[in-house]
């Protein structure tokens, strides 16, 4: 049974640019959530997709979007990278009414 | 608002001793609060997690963790660490039900000496 995947694992960019980042949930999971980890913090919550619908958002600005499909996979997607986007993305997937998390590998993103 | 509090950012133990990593939540309920490992380059990894009924709950790679409501805390133990636990370790808080958003303390490094 695999387990939570996201592609690609690394990937740099330029200020300004766009990035999308790819997520496949684990076997029967059908909610998607998207964290922020910057180096040295704990991960921050992004925003949370359920039924290809955003269900909940933490403080990041509207570049950070998302989409999910009906396979239940997601993408993140930001728009007009800063510096400050320089983070390992994390996507986490679970089973809505479950309460247990399962993330993935990760994708460091680097900004210069 | 929820919240996690890591008071330790990083702690060094010799193999074979005892460890306690500290954690203090913030949340109106009871929450739903969970312990997870990060390997070097890695994701997270779920180590145990409390929902409800006994307050002591056992996880994997021997861990296990003391909800105290008293003092708003969840730390995690082991009585004997070995040199592969040395890991970051995250401290996390989350709800009932509903579309689930966790929120994560800082982490705790753990450095492991012969």
């Amino acid at each position: 049974d695999a387990g939570v995947t996201q592609s690609p694992t690394h990937l740099i960019k330029t200020r300004g640019q766009q990035v999308t980042l790819r997520c496949s949930p684990k076997s029967g999971h059908d909610t998607v959530s998207w964290y922020q980890q910057a180096l040295g913090q704990g991960p921050q919550f992004i925003f949370q997709y359920y039924e290809e619908e955003e269900r909940q958002r933490g403080n990041f600005p509207d570049r950070f979007s998302g989409h999910q499909f009906p396979n239940y996979s997601s993408e993140l997607n930001v728009n007009a990278l800063l510096l400050g986007d320089s983070a390992l993305y994390l996507c986490a997937s679970s089973i809505k009414g479950e309460d247990t998390q399962y993330f993935g590998p990760g994708t460091r993103l680097t900004v210069l | 608002a929820q919240s996690v509090t890591q008071p330790d950012i990083h702690i060094t133990v010799s193999e074979g001793a005892s460890l306690e990593l500290r954690c203090n939540y913030s949340y109106g309920a009871t929450p739903y609060l969970f312990w997870y490992v990060q390997s070097p380059g890695q994701g997270l990894q779920l180590l145990l997690k409390y929902f409800s009924g006994d307050t002591l709950v056992q996880g994997i790679k021997g861990f296990e963790a003391e909800f105290k409501r008293s003092q708003s805390s969840f730390n995690l133990r082991k009585p004997s660490v070995h040199w592969s636990d040395a890991a970051e370790y995250f401290c996390a808080v989350g709800y009932s039900g509903g579309y689930q958003k966790v929120t994560f303390g800082i982490g705790t490094k753990l450095q492991v000496i012969p």
